[in-house]
């Protein structure tokens, strides 16, 4: 079974400056995606940005940008230029290619993120 | 385009009954998920409906169960209710079920409290 490990329960970074939110996932498929997704207090759930395991090129959406170390199986997330509207709970999650289809994820435990002003 | 709605949105139970819970998904979608989140386990997967069938199902118990209308709407119902069932029930919908890549949007959630 996979999993899924976020060793930052929390993290805080200035306005305007650069965090990165760690990620660390455990499968024996060569297959699968990763994203990471935002949970605002009392908000609902949104994708920030996702990565196809067999794609060499990090991802990146404006401010978000991952790390992607296959072999490492690390899936870190760098927000840049942090603002106050980036404060939420970050997950990270795992899907795999191959149980028939299901869109299953698998979510660590999140990262809850503060922006200072 | 409406997003995913889940009613109701807040419910209070005593332990021992049951609870239905409803997620319409976006319009067009086939595929509904489940999932469970508390402060304890975090965000856990209780199963996933498409085209009226269950495709997959997490490690919950038979309390937890869930059917699909030809709408593509979702219910999941909880029997017998528990202390420990006390979450936010979060829904997803993605377009279709597959190999390739659909993103799923998830609905605000339903806060279950059981007493």
């Amino acid at each position: 079974a996979q999993t899924v490990t976020q060793s930052q329960p929390e993290m805080s970074v200035q306005e305007a400056e650069t965090v990165t939110l760690s990620c660390t996932y455990d499968t024996s498929e060569s297959d699968y995606y990763l994203f990471w997704y935002k949970q605002p207090p009392s908000r609902q759930m949104i994708l920030v940005i996702r990565q196809e395991a067999y794609k060499q090129q990090n991802a990146t959406e404006n401010r978000f940008s991952v790390n992607f170390q296959k072999a490492a199986k690390s899936f870190s997330l760098k927000i840049s230029d942090s603002q106050l509207g980036d404060a939420a709970m970050y997950f990270c999650a795992y899907r795999s290619y191959y149980e028939g289809g299901s869109e299953k994820l698998v979510f660590g435990k999140g990262t809850k993120l503060t922006v200072n002003p | 385009k409406a997003g995913v709605t889940q009613t109701p949105r807040y419910l209070i139970k005593t332990r021992g009954q049951q609870v239905t819970l409803s997620c319409s998904p976006i319009s067009g979608h086939r595929s509904v998920s489940w999932y469970q989140q508390t402060p304890g386990q975090g965000l856990q997967f209780l199963f996933e409906y498409f085209s009226e069938t269950q495709r997959n199902k997490g490690n919950f118990p038979g309390r937890f169960s869930g059917r699909q209308f030809s709408n593509s709407r979702s219910e999941m119902n909880v029997s017998t209710l528990e202390l420990g069932d006390s979450a936010l029930y979060l829904c997803a919908s993605s377009r279709d079920g597959g190999a390739s890549y659909n993103e799923q949007f998830f609905g605000p959630g339903t806060r279950l409290t059981v007493l």
